[in-house]
């Protein structure tokens, strides 16, 4: 089973600032993707950020980046000129669909303070 | 427009009780999935449909029973409930369920069970 860790429970970061949040997974498969998503107080999950495992550039979305380090199964996300909006918990998950089978796991999550 | 669209937003019962919680999707995805967020915020799969036919069957107590009366809808029947089902229930829709297709999951607003 594959697991994903993400171990910062709890971050801050002043405002125009930059933040990264880490994540980690475990899985010996070779194809499979990965996300950030963020979840701000209204509990809404918003996809922030997507990356194939295929591909060695790295994603960007305006203000957020990956730092996809495959050989490591690292994922960390990069968020620049911090906004109050920001705040919010992110989750890493990791996606893969294999023949007969589809398997999805979410981190913990990291709670994100922006701070004014 | 709601995209993905849950009701009810909150819904406090008694233990012992059976309840549903209703999903639709305005998106023409075809591929549908109900998530569990508990106190912890650890979020975790726990059914999904595609074209009504159930894809991901997590280990979940057979109290749950999601229904499929169409690919628009996907809604989530508890039998019997306990306090440990109190938690943030979130549906989710994609068109298909690969990734690696451009799968994205679109995620509803999430609907609050608290248990008594």
């Amino acid at each position: 089973a594959q697991t994903v860790t993400q171990s910062q429970p709890e971050m801050s970061v002043q405002e125009a600032e930059t933040v990264t949040l880490s994540c980690t997974y475990d899985t010996s498969e070779n194809n499979y993707y990965l996300f950030w998503y963020k979840q701000p107080p209204s509990r809404q999950m918003i996809l922030v950020i997507r990356q194939e495992a295929y591909k060695q550039q790295n994603a960007t979305e305006n203000r957020f980046s990956v730092n996809f380090q495959k050989a490591a199964k690292s994922f960390s996300l990069k968020i620049s000129d911090s906004q109050l909006g920001d705040t919010a918990m992110y989750f890493c998950a990791f996606i893969r669909r294999g023949a007969g089978s589809y398997q999805l796991t979410f981190g913990k999550g990291t709670k994100l303070s922006v701070i004014p | 427009d709601t995209a993905v669209s849950q009701t009810p937003k909150y819904l406090v019962t008694q233990m012992g009780n059976d309840k549903s919680i209703k999903c639709e999707q305005n998106l023409g995805h075809d591929t549908m999935y109900w998530y569990k967020q508990d106190s912890k915020k650890f979020l975790k799969i726990m059914f999904s449909y595609n074209n009504k036919e159930l894809i991901i069957n997590e280990t979940v107590p057979n109290r749950f029973s999601p229904k499929s009366p169409d690919k628009a809808h996907l809604n989530l029947h508890i039998n019997s409930l306990e306090l440990g089902d109190s938690a943030v229930y979130f549906c989710a829709s994609s068109q298909g369920w690969d990734p690696g297709q451009g799968a994205q999951q679109y995620f509803g607003p999430g609907t609050r069970l608290t248990v008594t």
